[in-house]
């Protein structure tokens, strides 16, 4: 069975502090791997798409990592600010009949304080 | 990018209503899908809509209690029909990009049955 796991599931830091967050997944068979921001009361709007051949990935203070071996990938924060105080959901594509079906984690909270 | 409308963005209801959710896309798109997402929960897909034919149901969901309208390529309605305090939940409209098949999610509609 398909399955994204996310760590931690929630997280506090201090503005300005950087933060990295984790996705463990078991999906096959492998097409790309996405993360994604939901604020509170909107729908995600997507930071970061990766492919099997990509292991790194940056927009603007978010940078993604992928490893394809160990099924794991990371998103790291830089220099957090109270905006980016939202859920953090890492989502895998399966190839599938010529399309893709999604898996969805359940998100990392985080909240970033004064 | 693709920009997601959803109506109404909120609704409290009554238990034994139903309710019709509309999601409008600011261009043409082949497959739209709809997804459910409890409190404290990941995103699940509900049903792919096509436009001319029948939408697809995923496991544990049926027709009869979520009824999909898929008029053109720019529109779909999901009704919520006979609501129980279980339906409490946001829906979400999504549309896949030409990138990777990246999705796009409207802003979603908080629904809660009284």
């Amino acid at each position: 069975k398909n399955q994204v796991e996310q760590s931690p599931q929630s997280l506090i830091i201090l503005e300005g502090k950087n933060c990295t967050l984790q996705c463990n997944y078991t999906v096959s068979p492998f097409s790309n791997l996405r993360w994604y921001k939901q604020d509170t009361g909107r729908g995600p709007v997507s930071l970061t798409i990766m492919t099997f051949s990509e292991n790194t990935k940056s927009n603007g203070r978010y940078t993604a990592t992928l490893d394809a071996d160990t099924k794991q990938s990371s998103l790291h924060i830089t220099a957090s600010q109270l905006s980016d105080s939202a859920s953090y959901i890492c989502v895998v594509s399966a190839e599938k009949g010529g399309g893709n079906k999604l898996t969805f984690g359940t998100g990392t909270q985080l909240k970033v304080e004064l | 990018s693709a920009v997601i409308s959803q109506k109404p963005s909120r609704d409290i209801c009554q238990r034994g209503t139903s309710l019709t959710i509309q999601c409008q896309v600011d261009s043409q798109v082949t497959m739209m899908f709809w997804y459910r997402q409890q409190p404290g929960q990941s995103l699940t897909l509900i049903a792919t809509a096509n436009q001319g034919s029948e939408a697809t149901y995923e496991s544990g969901f049926v027709i009869d209690k979520f009824p999909i309208s898929r008029p053109n390529l720019t529109f779909s309605t999901l009704t919520v029909s006979n609501m129980s305090p279980e339906d409490s939940s946001i829906y979400l409209c999504s549309v896949e990009g030409r990138l990777y098949n990246e999705q796009f999610f409207g802003p979603g509609t908080r629904l809660t049955v009284l």
